[in-house]
């Protein structure tokens, strides 16, 4: 089956510099790949995805970039701001299925 | 719009004594439903999902179970709970091609 790998466990940055996590898979097949936001005490928030037919996908401060080959992608936070502070998740899956598998998560803070 | 509510959002209970939670969504029809686990400062373990009423999968062997008796009514039981069954509960549901939508989680703890 899918398994994920996320790096760094830990994350911490100044604001307004930029943040990236980075995650590995190793089913070849998966082509969806979601990233989430949980804040203390709240479920995950679907933040940004991207399918396998795209290298990059942007939304204002964040990003992901997905390379295939490799079978990695990352998410960017450009000029981090504090509230920017939480876990992120990264999964994969095919298709959406039964199948999405998660990253252990980062945990990110952005000092004032 | 699509939601889902989850309940109760804290919860304290003995060891030994059973458990009950509920998920609910609403704004679709035949969504598939998850129940993960997360304990403190951990990722998400998948617990159960469901692709329709009455059809449960189990990830991993546990002290815990997963009933679907309605199309948007997803619950997690045990009969005697562990200290081990300590941690934050999140439902989730899916449908199509796209990302799960999470709710709020259960913050469980067991003394």
């Amino acid at each position: 089956g899918e398994n994920v790998e996320q790096h760094p466990s830990t994350l911490s940055v100044q604001e307004g510099d930029s943040a990236v996590i980075k995650c590995t898979y190793s089913d070849s097949a998966s082509n969806y790949f979601p990233w989430y936001k949980q804040e203390l005490g709240k479920g995950p928030q679907l933040i940004i995805d991207i399918r396998s037919n795209v290298g990059e996908k942007k939304d204002q401060r964040i990003a992901v970039t997905l390379n295939k080959t490799a079978k990695h992608f990352s998410l960017h936070i450009t000029e981090t701001q504090p509230e920017d502070s939480a876990v992120y998740f990264c999964a994969a899956s095919i298709n959406n299925n039964n199948d999405m598998r998660f990253g252990a998560g980062t945990r990110l803070t952005v000092k004032p | 719009s699509q939601t889902i509510h989850q309940w109760p959002a804290t919860l304290v209970q003995p060891v030994g004594s059973p458990l009950s939670l509920e998920c609910t969504v609403e704004g679709t029809s035949n969504p598939n439903l998850y129940w993960y686990r997360q304990a403190a400062g951990r990722g998400l373990q998948l617990l159960f999902y469901s692709v329709g009423i009455g059809q449960i999968s189990s990830e991993v062997p546990q002290n815990l179970s997963a009933s679907r008796p309605q199309d948007r009514q997803f619950i997690l039981s045990s009969k005697k709970l562990l200290l081990s069954d300590s941690g934050f509960y999140l439902c989730a549901w899916s449908r199509g091609f796209y990302g799960y939508t999470f709710g709020s989680g259960t913050r469980l703890t067991v003394v």
